[in-house]
């Protein structure tokens, strides 16, 4: 079946500027990642969704970031007011909720700030 | 705070050789461990998923074993080919499950004709 899809696969935008990056998981996943993988910082957790439950942001870097999932499936990460270092290849992840939790990437958004 | 550490950072080997790569990481108590690979612009391909309970796993020319203990995994590839050349990920997901992976620093492996 169909893999986890991002898109867009890149995105430039000029410093000051608010993006929205988008996230189809597997169908019938219910859970649902966001990463971040910057040079200087390797892969890091930034939100997590669980079927209806409140999602765990415990890994936004600022309140300029935020997530939501609508209907359970897509999820859109916008970013507000981007900054040169908000730069990096975004990653979503979806899992089932069976006994191994195995995350499936998706390719990834390119974000550029200018 | 959990940390994950990868060695070698980078490894240069020809075709056809076994190989190794380590992964460390400081706190045990997990819930499992996964391995990835990542090719130069590319999203992430999960290789293989090892339960903390469990010891290994393994899928065709790849092994993975798991010390939760000790904290450590290696990921074996026998028979190297020039399509192994990647950057490997080692990741691990806290106690109950679901969420949060933790990556380790990646191994970039080049295997040479």
């Amino acid at each position: 079946g169909a893999g986890v899809s991002q898109s867009p696969s890149n995105k430039v935008t000029e410093k000051g500027k608010d993006v929205e990056l988008r996230c189809d998981p597997i169908s019938g996943h219910t859970a649902l990642y966001w990463y971040r993988q910057s040079l200087g910082q390797g892969l890091e957790f930034l939100i997590y969704f669980q079927g209806n439950s409140a999602p765990d942001k415990s890994g936004l870097p600022s309140d300029r970031f935020s997530a939501e999932r609508t209907g359970g499936s897509v999820s859109t990460l916008t970013i507000q007011r981007t900054q040169q270092e908000d730069s990096a290849v975004y990653l979503c992840a979806s899992s089932s909720t069976g006994q191994s939790y195995e995350q499936y990437f998706g390719p990834g958004t390119r974000l550029t700030v200018t | 705070k959990q940390e994950v550490t990868q060695i070698p950072a980078a490894l240069s080997v020809p075709e056809g050789e076994n190989l190794v790569l380590n992964c460390s990481f400081t706190d045990s108590a997990i819930y499992n461990l996964q391995w990835f690979r990542q090719d130069p612009g590319k999203g992430l391909t999960s290789l293989l998923l090892i339960q903390s309970s469990q010891r290994e796993q393994t899928s065709g020319r790849l092994n993975a074993s798991l010390d939760k203990s000790s904290g450590r995994s290696t990921l074996y590839i026998a028979a190297s080919q020039p399509g192994d050349s990647a950057t490997y990920l080692c990741a691990v997901g806290p106690p109950g499950g679901g969420n949060k992976l933790t990556f380790g620093t990646g191994t970039q492996l080049k295997v040479e004709l």
